[in-house]
């Protein structure tokens, strides 16, 4: 079955230190990539996508992520985290039987307390 | 642009009553979304539409539920009767499909609707 998975609900990290938000996947074929970032009472919006190429794609706001096809992961990072940087982010990956249909992680909060 | 807009951003209504939510993707894409987001089952596509199309309504919860597209730059969904299960935040999203593979979604701001 296709899935993707955030393993972790919250991530509490502190300003400046480093952060990394956790996404494994499963889809047939090739894995399109997504991490999606929601602020409080807003949409969500596209941080960076990962479609061929380098494993290591850089995004919005000093966000970037690394594709690891042996592990099925696409973790998100950033090297020093930021207040501002506290919401809800989502991974997504294609659907293999559709061009299309993305399948969504439940979410993961960020949480950086100054 | 002024980015996908939706509206109403708020809507309290109640039971039995007919719920219309609008959206205005952005000029150029032509694939759109509705989506609906609750604590309980997160985020869950309910119609896609391409080329004002719909494409796939599997995930419209039952026939209460209508959405339409009559011009490349608006959409509507429809709840008629509303019910309290349906109170969530209901997004409406927008992308350019074409040659690339997966070209990214654009969000709206969401519509937050209670059904009380």
């Amino acid at each position: 079955a296709q899935s993707v998975a955030q393993p972790e609900d919250q991530v509490n990290v502190a300003e400046g230190n480093p952060l990394t938000v956790k996404c494994t996947y499963s889809v047939s074929g090739n894995p399109y990539l997504f991490w999606y970032v929601q602020y409080p009472n807003r949409g969500l919006q596209f941080l960076l996508k990962y479609i061929t190429g380098d494993n290591l794609v850089k995004g919005s706001y000093g966000f970037e992520a690394e594709f690891n096809k042996s592990q099925t992961s696409f973790h998100l990072k950033k090297p020093s985290a930021l207040v501002s940087d506290s919401a809800l982010y989502f991974c997504a990956v294609r659907d293999g039987g559709s061009n299309y249909q993305l399948i969504w992680g439940a979410g993961t909060k960020l949480i950086i307390k100054p | 642009d002024a980015g996908v807009i939706q509206s109403p951003r708020h809507e309290v209504t109640e039971m039995g009553q007919e719920v219309t939510l609008r959206c205005k993707p952005i000029s150029g894409h032509n694939s759109l979304f509705w989506y609906r987001q609750t604590m309980m089952r997160g985020l869950e596509l309910l119609i896609y539409f391409n080329n004002n199309v719909p494409i796939d309504d599997s995930g419209m919860p039952e026939d209460r539920f209508s959405a339409k597209m009559p011009n490349a730059s608006f959409s509507t969904l429809k709840i008629q009767p509303s019910e309290p299960r349906d109170s969530a935040v209901y997004f409406c999203a927008s992308s350019l499909q074409g040659t690339i593979p997966y070209n990214e979604q654009f969000f709206g701001p969401g519509t937050r609707l209670t059904v009380l």
